[in-house]
């Protein structure tokens, strides 16, 4: 089966380090979607994007989150500088118009 | 997207069937109803949708209502494998709305032997 991909698995970093997420979306699959989940607030939407095209960002904090995609294949989610509060599983997904597949996610704590 | 709503939780026997409700009141003619469930740890994995028709595949049953206000998924044999949070979403699928899913709360199935 064709798979999302992430990495890392789980990161712990100290508070104001930054902090990078890949994704290696679907091959073929145009459109990459990034959440976060946490206890509290549970699956949120923060951006995402069409034929490597930020199309609606607006889930995200802008002032220390930026997400890029270089190329088809890979999916950056960066974070700088962290906080305690940015604790939570990243989760990114990929589809092609129809239902999205979602990676393992990343476990983020930050110190 | 219109909003839905589901029971925060539910039991179900093992080898019995599982149906778990979901109201969407305010769906429009455009909307399909899509289900997702994510196993503890891991990401939401895709189940089912529908747009007025009932349907089926190899994990479930989507039975949407006339009205299309309300639906039910349905897991025919349940196995402690499905023990997990179920989603159910209602969304636009056209290229304008990005196909973003908007999850709520959903509800936790927990499967017993």
């Amino acid at each position: 089966d064709a798979r999302v991909t992430q990495t890392p698995r789980h990161k712990v970093t100290e508070m104001g380090q930054e902090v990078t997420m890949r994704c290696q979306p679907i091959l073929g699959h145009n459109t990459v979607f990034w959440y976060r989940q946490t206890m509290m607030q549970g699956l949120e939407l923060l951006a995402y994007f069409r034929n490597r095209a930020p199309l609606d960002d607006s889930g995200m904090p802008k002032d220390r989150f930026s997400a890029e995609m270089p190329d088809a294949t890979l999916a950056t989610l960066k974070i700088q500088p962290s906080e305690p509060r940015d604790s939570a599983v990243y989760f990114c997904a990929s589809g092609l118009g129809g239902p999205s597949t979602f990676g393992s996610g990343t476990r983020l704590t930050v110190v | 997207d219109a909003k839905t709503t589901q029971p925060p939780s539910m039991d179900c026997a093992e080898g019995r069937a599982a149906n778990l409700p979901c109201n969407h009141s305010t769906i429009s003619g455009n909307e399909y109803v899509y289900w997702y469930r994510q196993i503890h740890s891991q990401g939401p994995q895709y189940i089912i949708h529908g747009l007025k028709n009932n349907e089926t595949n190899e994990m479930a049953s989507l039975i949407i209502t006339e009205d299309r206000k309300s639906s039910t998924l349905i897991l025919p044999h349940a196995t402690l494998r499905d023990t997990a949070v179920y989603y159910c979403i209602v969304r636009v699928a056209n290229s304008n709305s990005g196909y973003a899913l908007n999850f709520g709360k959903g509800t936790s199935l927990l499967v017993t032997p």
